[in-house]
């Protein structure tokens, strides 16, 4: 089975700042990962995924994330952070083989302050 | 350029009353449709997916079903509506290695 983690359920910074928000998974394959973001009362729209290849991937929105094998991690990132980029983050892995589920973490609030 | 489209916007609906919910995929053909829930404040679910017409598979049992009478039409229903199905609906499509798109979501509130 699949997990993702994101242990920080809320986080609060100021403009300008560099942002890093952590996803941590459990699969024992190659895992195929997505971030989504969620604005207040909208719906998700999706931000980066890395499939496979270079583990630095980037991006709508100025966004990028980095894929670590070594400690399953797959932190997004952003700099500077902009108080626009206030909302939900949603750190998501997709298992290979033909089930099409889609896990999700729990979500990390970010705040930026302006 | 494909569009999603999800009705009603919202609901609010009495314990025990049925439900139905819809989703169209224009501009795609034969995609891979989905249906998540989202509690208030909460993560996101996947109840359903479908990747042919006709066929769909359950991922999770809430008292939930789902149909796909057309290829592009995705439909999610019950029944009999608990207090527990409340919250945000969302269809998507894609996925399957790939990212998903979702639309607007249906808000349901059930009292």
């Amino acid at each position: 089975a699949q997990s993702v983690d994101q242990p920080d359920a809320h986080v609060t910074l100021s403009e300008g700042a560099s942002l890093e928000l952590r996803c941590s998974y459990s699969y024992s394959a190659a895992p195929y990962l997505f971030w989504y973001v969620q604005y207040p009362g909208q719906s998700l729209q999706f931000l980066l995924k890395y499939i496979t290849g270079d583990t630095v991937v980037k991006g709508t929105k100025g966004f990028e994330a980095e894929f670590r094998k070594s400690n399953s991690s797959f932190n997004l990132k952003k700099s500077p952070a902009h108080w626009s980029d206030s909302a939900k983050y949603f750190c998501a892995l997709e298992r290979g083989g033909s089930n099409y589920k889609l896990t999700f973490g729990k979500g990390t609030l970010l705040t930026v302050t302006p | 350029a494909q569009t999603i489209h999800q009705w009603p916007v919202a609901e609010i609906k009495a314990v025990g009353s049925p439900l139905s919910l819809g989703c169209t995929i224009k501009g795609k053909s034969s995609p891979n449709l989905y249906w998540y829930w989202q509690a208030t404040g909460g993560t996101l679910q996947q109840l359903f997916y479908s990747i042919t017409v006709g066929q769909v598979e359950s991922v999770v049992q809430l008292n939930l079903s789902a149909s796909r009478p057309k290829d592009d039409q995705f439909i999610l229903s019950t029944e009999k509506l608990l207090l527990s199905h409340s919250g945000f609906y969302l269809c998507a499509w894609g996925g399957q290695y790939t990212e998903v798109f979702f639309g607007k979501g249906t808000r349901l509130t059930v009292v």
